[in-house]
């Protein structure tokens, strides 16, 4: 299995700052790489798709980018409604594989 | 839109098999390239794919439960299924039911709808 490894577990910023969450797979995945967004008690939203496109509905302060191992989620100016947990994903092979998460805090 | 609802139990007995439904409503299951998925997520953890089904039948499962794991479509009631045998209190989780469509013009898929999600218990 592709293993997906994100950091940080979580971090706290304020409204309006700009934030990164960054995603690595433990081999080459090209651009098969896609982001949501979970908020409390709420299923996963996705966000961003093959690393760098703006899903449809999608915020566009989120935005992404990597390619092959190496990924970065980035919103640039936080909204209290991004206080969630964010997922990075694989799909280039079966079976698809979810990092471990990363916590926003807004304070 | 699409939207997809999950049905079930919400406590199953160890040993027992976890049956769930996933009702898709606002489209048809038939259309489109999209494969129909199950994800589960422990309370407090992250998140699962446990596999996926295509409306011919083709499917693929997660080598982690795929002895344990069966799931079918019924195309006339717009649904589909998960079973899952044999369960133990580690099966316990939140499932969702989620749509994986073929993004744009890439050949990459996207969890783009999913349900509420529910949640099921492993107890005696």
């Amino acid at each position: 299995d592709v293993q997906m490894t994100q950091s940080p577990s979580s971090l706290s910023a304020s409204v309006g700052d700009r934030v990164t969450i960054t995603c690595r797979a433990s081999q080459t995945i090209g651009s098969y790489l896609n982001w949501y967004r979970q908020k409390s008690g709420r299923a996963p939203e996705l966000l961003i798709y093959g690393a760098s496109s703006l899903h449809s509905g999608a915020p566009s302060r989120f935005s992404g980018s990597g390619s092959g191992t190496d990924f970065t989620l980035a919103i640039s100016s936080l909204q209290p409604e991004d206080s969630a947990t964010y997922f990075c994903q694989q799909s280039y092979t079966t079976p698809y594989t979810f990092g471990q998460g990363t916590k926003l805090e807004i304070k | 839109q699409v939207q997809l609802q999950e049905s079930g139990p919400g406590l199953v007995k160890p040993s027992q098999t976890l049956s769930l439904t996933c009702t898709v409503s606002g489209g048809s299951i038939s259309s489109g390239t999209y494969y129909w998925s199950w994800i589960r997520q422990p309370a407090g953890k992250g998140l699962e794919w446990i596999g996926r089904i295509y409306t011919s039948g083709s499917t693929s499962f997660n080598p982690s439960l795929k002895s344990r794991v069966a799931t079918s479509v019924d195309t006339s009631k717009n649904q589909f299924s998960l079973k899952l045998s044999s369960v133990t209190a580690a099966d316990t989780a939140v499932y969702y039911c989620a749509r994986a469509t073929k993004m744009s013009s890439t050949s990459i898929y996207g969890l783009d709808v999913w349900g509420q999600g529910t949640t099921v218990t492993v107890s005696s």
